[in-house]
């Protein structure tokens, strides 16, 4: 059990710029989760992949944000034209049914300039 | 609507003494829920969980937790708070149709006192 790992850890990106982050899971959890915090905040629901199907996505996940998890393995979300409202740290947590608790990742900070 | 309530945004305790970091939910349903820690620029770490049974949980590091219905409450609580303690805590309530996703409260933030 490597843990779930989220890379880059750190990403600046100037405002306007495209930027894509990868989440790889613990190998057995066909549950994966994009979560988001904000400085002072406690992580906000963003989306859910069981497998590779998208189940749920928030009305925080705009249309600037599109979240893929090919063959149910690794996950990647991406945000175009990025905001400074963007700014936050971004969770990916997988589990491997609803009885569990999540493993979350060490998370990506994204700062926008 | 589902809800998480911490009310102590800060709590500062000296090393040794007692701890207990309050949660208040609100959830139409039996409650799934959880305690994590997330120490400074990290992700969060299970502490310990409650989806039914005994009403007293034990987790990792010497943390327990008591779930009251009556209170819609989940506090934590550890006897002795050792320096590495300090860290953000985070109490969550999993909605348990679907998705199971995690609705957060907002942080404690503990400070110890060496």
């Amino acid at each position: 059990d490597t843990g779930v790992s989220q890379n880059p850890r750190h990403k600046i990106t100037k405002r306007g710029q495209n930027v894509t982050f990868r989440c790889d899971p613990i190998s057995e959890h066909n549950r994966l989760y994009w979560y988001r915090q904000t400085l002072g905040q406690g992580p906000e629901f963003l989306t859910y992949f069981q497998n590779e199907a998208q189940l749920e996505k928030s009305r925080l996940l705009s249309d600037r944000f599109s979240a893929e998890r090919p063959k149910g393995s690794f996950s990647t979300l991406e945000i175009q034209r990025t905001e400074q409202g963007d700014s936050a740290m971004y969770l990916c947590a997988s589990s491997k049914d609803s009885s569990y608790g999540y493993t979350f990742g060490s998370g990506t900070r994204l700062t926008v300039v | 609507a589902q809800s998480v309530t911490q009310p102590d945004i800060h709590i500062t305790v000296s090393e040794g003494a007692s701890l207990e970091l309050r949660c208040n939910y609100s959830y139409g349903a039996t409650p799934y829920l959880f305690w994590y820690v997330q120490s400074p620029g990290q992700g969060l770490q299970l502490l310990l969980k409650y989806f039914s049974g005994d009403t007293l949980v034990q987790g990792i590091k010497g943390f327990e937790a008591e779930f009251k219905r009556s209170q819609s409450s989940f506090n934590l609580r550890k006897p002795s708070v050792h320096w590495s303690d300090a860290a953000e805590y985070f109490c969550a309530v999993a909605v348990t149709s679907g998705t199971y996703k995690y609705i957060f409260g907002t942080g404690t933030r503990l400070k110890v006192l060496a």
